[in-house]
C-alpha cells in the first residue's frame, strides 16, 4: 500500500502571507497512464465534505482561486497558498490515485490564521 | 452541475447492516470513464476509501481490502443512483460516509455526508 504523510500537522499564518504544506508518498505516484503524477489536494472546511483543489499534482480544478498552487513529482509534493485569506482556514489533505483500486489520503494539515 | 444526494440510516446496531443510497443528478451512473465511490471519515481512521462501481461495457466493482468481506456497492440504473451495504458492523465503523464521483483525475464531486453511528 502507498502511505501518504503530511507536514506540518498544523500551521498558523498571518493574513496575506504564504502557507506551505508538504506531502510525501511511500512510493512514486508518477504512474498514471498519461505519465502524470496521480496526486490530488483537497480542502475541507468544518462541517463540509472535502473539496478538490488540485489534481495531477499541479492542475487547479475549475473555479479554484489562483493563490492555490501545487508542485512536486515522484514522492514529494507541495501545496502553496500564496496569500492566505480568512476563507482558507481549513484542513488540507493530499491523496494518491496512482494505484487503483487503492486510493489513500494523507492525515491532513490544519491551517489557521495567526 | 453534478449533485449527489445521500440518504439512509444514521444509527445501526452492532452486527447489523449499514445501508446508504446516493442519488445522482447532472450525470449518469452508467457514464463511461467515471466511477462512483463510497468514502468514510473518522477521527481514528482518517479518510478511507471503501469501494467503487463503474461501467465500461459491463459493470465492475472494486473494494478496499479492509472491508472486502463485508461490503457491497450496487448501481441502480433505473433510479440513477448507487448504494452501499456494509454487513456485520462494529463501533469501529462509526464514521461520516460520503458518496463521491471519481474520474482519472481524482474525486471531484462529493455528497453531503451521512454520520453513521454504530451503537446498541
Amino acid at each position: 500500500d502507498i502511505v501518504m504523510t503530511q507536514s506540518p500537522d498544523s500551521l498558523a499564518v498571518s493574513l496575506g502571507e504564504r502557507a506551505t504544506i508538504n506531502c510525501k508518498s511511500s512510493q512514486s505516484v508518477l504512474s498514471c497512464s498519461n505519465n502524470k503524477n496521480c496526486l490530488g489536494w483537497y480542502q475541507q472546511k468544518a462541517g463540509q465534505p472535502p473539496k478538490l483543489l488540485i489534481y495531477w499534482a499541479s492542475t487547479r480544478e475549475s473555479g479554484v482561486p489562483d493563490r492555490f498552487s501545487g508542485s512536486g513529482s515522484g514522492t514529494d509534493f507541495t501545496l502553496t497558498i500564496s496569500s492566505l485569506q480568512a476563507e482558507d482556514v481549513a484542513v488540507y489533505y493530499c491523496q494518491q490515485y496512482s494505484s487503483p483500486p487503492l486510493f489513500t489520503f494523507g492525515p491532513g494539515t490544519k491551517v489557521d490564521i495567526k | 452541475q453534478v449533485q449527489l444526494q445521500q440518504s439512509g440510516q444514521g444509527l445501526v446496531k452492532p452486527s447489523q447492516t449499514l445501508s446508504l443510497t446516493c442519488a445522482i443528478s447532472g450525470d449518469s451512473v452508467s457514464t463511461s470513464g467515471v466511477a462512483w465511490n463510497w468514502i468514510r471519515q473518522s477521527p481514528s481512521r482518517g479518510i478511507e476509501w471503501l469501494g467503487r462501481t463503474y461501467y465500461e461495457s459491463q459493470w465492475y466493482n472494486d473494494y478496499a481490502i479492509s472491508v472486502k468481506s463485508r461490503i457491497t456497492i450496487n448501481p441502480d440504473t433505473s433510479k440513477n443512483q448507487f448504494s452501499l451495504q456494509l454487513n456485520s458492523v462494529t463501533p469501529e465503523d462509526t464514521a461520516v460516509y460520503y458518496c463521491v464521483r471519481g474520474k482519472m483525475s481524482a474525486f471531484d464531486y462529493w455528497g453531503q455526508g451521512t454520520l453513521v453511528t454504530v451503537s446498541s
